[in-house]
């Protein structure tokens, strides 16, 4: 058990609907990171937060936003889905280094969130 | 940004095999790690190395920081260790972790 909790772990839904995935990261983690893995495209990062504050940017679409509550957990949303966006969505949170954002040890990831658009 | 490629894409070995699998990037990194993803597609971490050797039981890694290339080395393997493997690096100046396209290992008894 990484300390990564993802919910909910399966997703079927259809298309040009909205959903939400959360991620709670293990305790003491303030950066947050979100990873999309389809079949065609590996795993591929999304967006990282640190401590509330987007900090990294990657291939995440316009349909999809992200943020960092004062808890520290973190929700992935994603709108007018596809059947493109169907994929494991993975989260992931580390100790940063002080003062950076960037991990400055170990990433953890979640079980991941198995997204189903149909 | 940073390329990751990792080496074979496809390993296919007898349980008790020993095998190598390499990872080159083509920038300095400040963070390198090397992932197991299980059937199940739970992705578990291996080493967290940047440079140097680690070893964890059958598992070691090595990395040539000065090279940008790292070495995942699995001795007698088991079947447990069916999955894919995954190198990903972080360069200075991004927080972001870019993986490789992994190696796909399937360990037959």
């Amino acid at each position: 058990d990484s300390g990564v909790t993802q919910t909910p772990k399966h997703l079927i839904t259809a298309t040009g609907q909205r959903v939400t995935l959360r991620c709670s990261p293990r305790s003491g983690d303030l950066s947050v990171y979100w990873y999309q893995q389809s079949l065609d495209q590996g795993l591929q990062f999304l967006i990282q937060y640190y401590n509330g504050e987007e900090r990294a940017k990657g291939n995440i679409l316009e349909r999809f936003s992200a943020q960092q509550f004062p808890d520290l957990h973190s929700e992935l949303n994603l709108s007018s889905l596809e059947l493109g966006d169907s994929a494991l969505y993975f989260c992931a949170s580390s100790v940063p280094q002080m003062g950076t954002g960037a991990p400055g040890n170990t990433i953890y990831f979640g079980e991941g969130s198995w997204l189903t658009v149909v | 940004g940073i390329q990751v490629e990792q080496s074979p894409p496809d390993l296919i070995l007898q349980e008790g095999a020993n095998s190598t699998l390499r990872c080159n990037f083509s920038d300095s990194v400040n963070n390198l790690q090397w992932f197991h993803q299980n059937p199940w597609g739970q992705l578990i971490n291996l080493f967290y190395i940047p440079s140097g050797t680690k070893q964890n039981g059958r598992l070691s890694a090595t990395t040539v920081a000065t090279e940008r290339y790292s070495l995942l080395y699995i001795s007698s393997s088991q079947t447990t260790d069916s999955g894919v493997y995954f190198c990903a690096v972080e360069g200075y100046n991004t927080d972001k972790l870019i993986f490789g396209t992994g190696t796909r290992l399937q360990v037959f008894p």
